[in-house]
């Protein structure tokens, strides 16, 4: 079937502007999440979705990102005033969340980059 | 705090040689630990998980207690597994959040 998918693969921004990244969930997935990958690091997590609320936003790293899930399917992460800092790649992953199987699966990601 | 180090960022081996990505970690409880891969222009995976205790692709890994240690193997390298590896925590199995490392590139040379 058909994986996690994010829209779009590239986005070059200016600094200062407004930017939206889009995660399409593998279907039936209750659990979404966003990481957030820069060059030379692993992913680090930004937060957490169970259904349509925010289990866990920790990772966020201001108040300029914010995520959204209003109907517990597709996702879309908000970047207010980006920043040359916030060039990254965007990972979204999905997962059932119940036992036996946890297992995250990741989306092919978001290249973000801020002039 | 929870971290995991890698401490090589690129491994290069011949085809055939034997191949050890060392991963250590800390944490104070009773982690699960993971091997993720990301093959060249394909999304990120999970290669292998501690408390499946099964060979992937040939790949095995231990996860020593004492050592805080959860390095991969593979006795034979092969071509293909030229990739991307990430060990990773998680605090238990229905965790939410994954602990990434910095990664380790594997280049198999023929």
């Amino acid at each position: 079937g058909a994986g996690v998918s994010q829209t779009p693969s590239n986005k070059v921004t200016e600094k200062g502007k407004y930017v939206e990244l889009r995660c399409d969930p593998i279907s039936g997935h209750t659990a979404l999440y966003w990481y957030r990958q820069s060059l030379g690091q692993g992913p680090e997590f930004l937060i957490y979705f169970q259904g349509t609320g925010a289990a866990d936003d920790s990772g966020l790293p201001n108040d300029r990102f914010f995520a959204v899930r209003p109907e517990g399917s597709v996702s879309t992460l908000k970047i207010q005033r980006t920043e040359r800092g916030d060039s990254a790649v965007y990972l979204c992953a999905s997962s059932l969340n119940r036992a036996p199987s946890y297992e995250q699966y990741f989306g092919p990601g978001t290249r973000l980059t801020v002039t | 705090a929870q971290r995991v180090t890698q401490p090589e960022k690129l491994l290069s081996v011949f085809k055939g040689a034997p191949v050890e990505l060392k991963c250590n970690y800390s944490y104070s409880g009773s982690p699960e630990l993971f091997w993720y891969v990301q093959y060249s222009r394909q999304r990120l995976q999970l290669l292998l998980r501690h408390i499946s205790r099964e060979s992937i692709k040939g790949f095995t890994a231990d996860l020593n207690k004492g050592e805080t240690s959860f390095h991969l193997k593979k006795p034979f390298a092969q071509e293909e597994d030229s990739a991307m590896y990430y060990c990773a925590l998680k605090r238990d199995s229905s965790a939410s959040k994954i602990i990434f490392g910095s990664g380790t590139r594997l280049s198999i040379r023929p």
